[in-house]
């Protein structure tokens, strides 16, 4: 059975960093690019950054790019999102999502999510 | 950026209803459309991908349609368990975008 399990969430100060760890199990993880996407408060889903089998092809959302840094650990089943000079726009439910297959952008699993609050 | 416009926002329906969900691309993404669907206080859940193929596990009572730039999402006999927020999302460009949801709410 596939699981992923977030960690890492907490309150932060704005300018602040976090960051977050999802566990794999169940499946083949180095075989499955990864993703994650977020939820604020009451709203939609929103996706954040996606990484490719290998750590090497790596995507963002402008609105995180060049303050999060996607990356995996294939020998511990393990995707980190490193995330860096945090905003208050930043306060959101992470979820990470396994694709489907190579290059599909489906997702067909999802962690439970951890929260994240940017906040002084 | 490709976005993506959910109508209603609000759906209002009795158990054994159909419903029937819109999500309107900006441009055309030919078939890669997804459909999910989302619980309060739980992760979403695939249903649909590729605009019409269902998820493993989904219930025939779901099903998608659509290519190009409008698509459906329709849920011939509403269960009670299928009252929840339905986001579609695009798979076919960086950056990949969801809807803004339709909540489906019990009348």
């Amino acid at each position: 059975e596939v699981h992923l399990l977030e960690s890492g969430g907490g309150l932060v100060q704005p300018g602040g960093s976090l960051r977050l760890s999802c566990e794999a199990s169940g499946f083949t993880f180095r075989n499955y690019p990864m993703t994650w996407v977020r939820q604020a408060p009451g709203k939609g889903l929103e996706w954040v950054s996606s990484i490719d089998t290998s750590g090497l092809e790596r995507y963002y959302a402008d609105s995180v790019k060049g303050r999060f840094t996607v990356s995996r650990d294939n020998s511990k089943n393990t995707l980190h999102l490193q995330m860096n000079s945090l905003r208050a726009e930043d306060t959101a439910v992470y979820y990470c999502a396994k694709y489907s297959g190579s290059g599909t952008r489906v997702f067909d699993y999802w962690g439970q999510g951890t929260l994240v609050t940017v906040s002084s | 950026e490709i976005v993506l416009t959910q109508s209603p926002a609000t759906l209002s329906l009795s158990p054994g209803d159909r419903a029937t969900l819109s999500c309107r691309a900006s441009q055309s993404i030919s078939s890669s459309l997804v459909w999910y669907q989302q619980k309060p206080g739980q992760a979403p859940r695939l249903l649909i991908y590729d605009a019409s193929n269902r998820a493993t596990g989904i219930p025939v009572r779901f099903s998608g349609s659509g290519s190009g730039t409008d698509f459906t999402l329709t849920i011939s006999s509403l269960e009670p368990e299928d009252f929840a927020v339905y986001y579609c999302q695009q798979r076919s460009n960086w950056p990949i975008t969801f809807g803004q949801g339709t909540r489906l709410e019990i009348k």
